[in-house]
């Protein structure tokens, strides 16, 4: 199993721009979450799902959009870039407890 | 509301020496899970332990073990005869409805040669 991957690793956005993080995991969680971590603090979380066809806002949706279309994918839209959305952004996966991360996006919006 | 607190920052010390790493969890529930993660320098998070809150039970884990106290909120921690590979950010996450893990604010652990 490959686990969670993610989708670029590095990315450097001009503001305005759009791009959408992408992430699949292959151990069949119906859980899937997306964080950001900012340098020095701990993770928060932006969205989530339990399910396919199923997402919620997390502590800080605002800048972002999501969808899971399949149980596998949960990709992150960020529609217009702010230099406040500079962060890493992490994907995680559970089945009902311990999430398993993917390792990370690190992005840069200037 | 339910808060995770870790209230040391950074920790410093020399290689072989033990450390606790110290977490409490405020919540009004009486049923939670608690997790502790690892990030070191690389930046991926390693899932470490997770502990019930009817479960008070000490564990040992090889170098590692965990001290779960439901009476006074606390969660700690310890490395045993640390080593400079053990030198990370370790973060206390419990795990609140939803499936959600609030994160603490982690703990930079620093073991010197």
């Amino acid at each position: 199993n490959a686990g969670v991957t993610q989708t670029p690793k590095f990315r450097i956005l001009k503001i305005g721009q759009s791009m959408t993080l992408q992430c699949t995991q292959d151990m069949n969680h119906n859980y899937m979450y997306w964080y950001r971590q900012d340098p020095g603090m701990g993770l928060k979380l932006i969205y989530y799902s339990v399910g396919a066809g199923i997402t919620d806002k997390g502590e800080v949706p605002n800048g972002y959009n999501v969808s899971r279309s399949t149980t596998e994918d949960f990709p992150l839209r960020l529609e217009l870039a702010a230099p406040s959305q500079t962060s890493v952004y992490f994907c995680a996966s559970s089945y009902s407890n311990e999430q398993f991360f993917g390792p990370g996006t690190r992005l840069t919006v200037l | 509301a339910q808060k995770v607190t870790q209230a040391q920052t950074e920790i410093s010390v020399v290689e072989k020496e033990d450390v606790t790493l110290d977490c409490v969890y405020e919540t009004r529930d009486t049923t939670y899970y608690l997790f502790w993660y690892k990030q070191p320098p690389s930046g991926e998070l390693v899932f470490l332990i997770r502990r019930n809150s009817f479960d008070e039970q000490n564990e040992i884990s090889g170098r590692y073990s965990w001290n779960f106290q439901k009476s006074t909120s606390s969660f700690n921690f310890t490395i045993t005869a640390s080593q400079v590979v053990d030198s990370a950010v370790y973060f206390c996450a419990p795990r609140g409805s939803n499936y959600q893990l609030i994160w603490g604010a982690g703990t930079k652990l620093i073991i010197k040669p």
